[in-house]
């Protein structure tokens, strides 16, 4: 069973940098799968971040690419999240996530229980 | 950018009733890549169905999904008390990968 867990700081300043991790368990992170990261405000809908492949290929958001960064670490099976600059409106839920694609699908099927971020001083 | 747009906003429904939720896209997306997902309060989205109509592993056959190009509906065909939640497309078939805002199906 493929497992993914989010970790980080719960509070971060504002103009600071978010930073979460996600390990990943019953999967390799060098298979054939994006990583992804999609986030949701409170009470609102959900916005895809970005992702990365194992090999270091990514692809962001045009909206937030000027402030993030998506890295992986294969010795540490994780994969983590960098957003620079936030503000309030970064509060958010973040999850981690594993989407798989075939040259006639495309889905992400396993998702970490998410992680709240909030921006204040 | 592709943009997504769900109607209902909010679907109020008994148990036992047909739900039927509508995905709209801006431009022309390949039903391969259009997913739905279920979203409970405190829990992560659930995918449902993918490639517009395959059920994904483990759902119950009462979830069924159509549509193509622009037009997309997912349909639960007698509402079961575990159904009510939000609702959520996704498109794939070009980056930025958007969600639409979801629909919230409601107990009447």
């Amino acid at each position: 069973q493929v497992q993914l867990q989010e970790s980080g700081p719960g509070l971060v300043k504002p103009s600071g940098t978010l930073s979460l991790t996600c390990a990943v368990s019953g999967a390799s992170i060098s298979s054939s799968s994006w990583w992804s990261w999609v986030r949701q405000p409170p009470g609102k809908g959900l916005e895809w971040i970005g992702e990365i492949y194992h090999g270091g290929s990514t692809s962001y958001n045009p909206s937030l690419k000027s402030r993030v960064t998506i890295s992986v670490d294969k010795s540490k099976n994780q994969f983590s999240l960098r957003l620079s600059s936030v503000t309030a409106a970064d509060t958010a839920v973040y999850y981690c996530a594993r989407r798989l694609f075939s040259s006639s699908w495309s889905i992400i099927d396993y998702w970490g229980q998410g992680t709240l971020v909030t921006v204040s001083s | 950018e592709i943009v997504l747009t769900q109607s209902p906003g909010t679907l109020s429904l008994s148990p036992g009733e047909r739900a039927t939720l509508s995905c709209r896209a801006s431009q022309s997306v390949s039903s391969s890549y259009l997913a739905w997902y279920q979203q409970k309060p405190g829990q992560a989205p659930r995918l449902l169905i993918y490639g517009a109509s395959r059920r994904a592993t483990g759902i119950p056959d009462r979830f069924s999904g159509s549509g193509s190009g622009t037009d997309f509906t997912l349909t639960i065909s007698r509402l079961e008390p575990e159904d009510f939640a939000v609702y959520y497309c996704q498109q794939f078939g070009s980056s930025p990968y958007t969600f639409g805002q979801g629909t919230k199906l409601e107990i009447k």
